[in-house]
């Protein structure tokens, strides 16, 4: 069965230093997403990025924050200069629009630590 | 103030009873309602309810939706251990189906 997949598991970083956390998503699907969800918190949206652009993304999704589509199976979340309130799970997830509603899958998360 | 509410927060039952999550809801640029389990770490997809009234079931799982009073329950009959978690009620809205996730249900079933 299709999943999605994240990597790193675990990133511990510095404040101030640049992460990258990488995701495949399902490969026919179309929509793709980063949530986070600080520890004992709900989950949060970032962003959604369809067509290569960015569709929509939250207050949270300052200008320290970046995604990307390098190539046709990847998707990545750039952090340029971590704060200490950026600890959290990381999660990634795809869908395929159906019309009337989608169903996102959900990757294993990265969790990350900022000291 | 919260688009999704889900009750109760926690809940401590037995192996066997009946269970019954709520989620309420905002009706703005709705599309779906979907629920989550969360174990460990991603959430793991459960149910997607788009129409009012109609069931959906997976083995013990059961869910539905009601649009008019806008809210969503999820029963779990026959509880069992491996049922503990945190149970998510999500609403996707907009154009872009983003997801806007409740607090969350604690489900705790003890032997």
């Amino acid at each position: 069965e299709p999943e999605v997949t994240q990597t790193p598991s675990h990133q511990v970083t510095q404040m101030g230093q640049e992460v990258i956390l990488r995701c495949v998503p399902i490969s026919n699907h179309l929509y793709f997403y980063w949530y986070r969800q600080i520890l004992g918190q709900k989950v949060e949206f970032l962003v959604s990025f369809y067509n290569n652009e960015i569709s929509e993304k939250s207050e949270i999704f300052d200008d320290q924050f970046s995604v990307e589509r390098p190539d046709g199976s990847n998707f990545t979340l750039k952090i340029r200069s971590t704060k200490l309130e950026d600890s959290a799970m990381y999660f990634c997830a795809s869908g395929s629009a159906s019309g009337r509603g989608e169903t996102q899958y959900f990757g294993p998360g990265t969790r990350l630590l900022v000291l | 103030e919260d688009k999704v509410v889900q009750s109760p927060l926690s809940l401590v039952v037995h192996e066997g009873d009946t269970v019954t999550l709520n989620c309420s809801y905002e009706v703005t640029n709705f599309r779906s309602l979907l629920w989550y389990k969360q174990e460990k770490k991603a959430p793991t997809f459960l149910f997607m309810l788009t129409s009012s009234g109609i069931e959906k079931k997976s083995g013990r799982l059961s869910s539905i939706l009601d649009k008019k009073e806008l809210f969503s329950i999820l029963n779990i009959t026959a509880t069992q251990t491996g049922d503990s978690a945190i149970y998510l009620c999500a609403e996707s809205g907009g154009s872009n189906y983003k997801l806007t996730f409740g607090k969350g249900t604690l489900l705790t079933v003890n032997p």
